[in-house]
């Protein structure tokens, strides 16, 4: 099974609306990223957050991580039909963070 | 002013063929990586090379050979293409190691084998 699991695999919103996805992972972290991937492109950067962080924020993305729970969510407000795209968490383990393990991804549609 | 640069953007190809994909980055990043998508968007990573020296090597069939003339560049090379390699395959990079860093992909060459 993967390292980085999400869900929901899918999801749909109205624009305006709030989009949360979430992510598990099986093994301790040095640091979790999110990713975002529009169709037929390479993958974004979003956020990075440490193992010793709890929530972090940039723009219209908060981002929090429970590391007890080994989780994290993505939280995208007001959202827009911009922001449909894939969107994917990525672990970096202890003592190995060259080494990215990316999670299955979660489809967000955004509706005019 | 791409930053990661890959080339072809599109690769299709006959079984039993040997392809390469190259790699450029201009960011002055250190270290490389190859991944792989296949349908299901599932990304694995294959390669990676810090400064020209290979750092991770991933169970991949040893028809996938990686090699990096310097560190700007990083290129892929696969003999005997198989119908199972039809993949989008990433390239990225990332500056220095041990460290949080955030890696910088290229658009992707999807590959076709026919």
């Amino acid at each position: 099974s993967q390292q980085g699991e999400e869900d929901p695999q899918a999801l749909s919103i109205q624009e305006g609306e709030n989009a949360t996805m979430n992510c598990s992972y099986k093994t301790s972290i040095n640091n979790l990223q999110w990713y975002r991937q529009n169709s037929g492109r390479g993958l974004v950067h979003l956020i990075l957050i440490r193992s010793n962080e709890r929530e972090k924020h940039s723009g219209r993305l908060r981002v929090t991580l429970d590391t007890s729970k080994k989780s994290s969510s993505l939280l995208i407000t007001a959202s827009r039909a911009a922001d449909t795209a894939s969107y994917f968490c990525a672990t970096a383990l202890i003592g190995n963070t060259d080494k990215l393990i990316f999670g299955t991804g979660t489809r967000l549609q955004v509706f005019p | 002013d791409t930053a990661v640069s890959q080339t072809p953007k599109y690769l299709v190809t006959q079984m039993g063929n040997d392809k390469s994909i190259k790699c450029e980055q201009n960011l002055g990043h250190d270290t490389m990586y190859w991944y792989k998508q296949d349908s299901k968007k599932f990304l694995k990573i294959m390669f990676s090379y810090n400064n020209k020296e290979l750092i991770i090597n991933e169970t991949v069939p040893n028809r996938f050979s990686p090699k990096s003339p310097d560190k700007a560049h990083l290129n892929l090379h696969i003999n005997s293409l198989e119908l199972g390699d039809s993949a989008v395959y990433f390239c990225a990079s990332s500056h220095g190691r041990g460290a949080p860093s955030t890696q910088y992909f290229g658009p992707g060459t999807r590959l076709t084998v026919l």
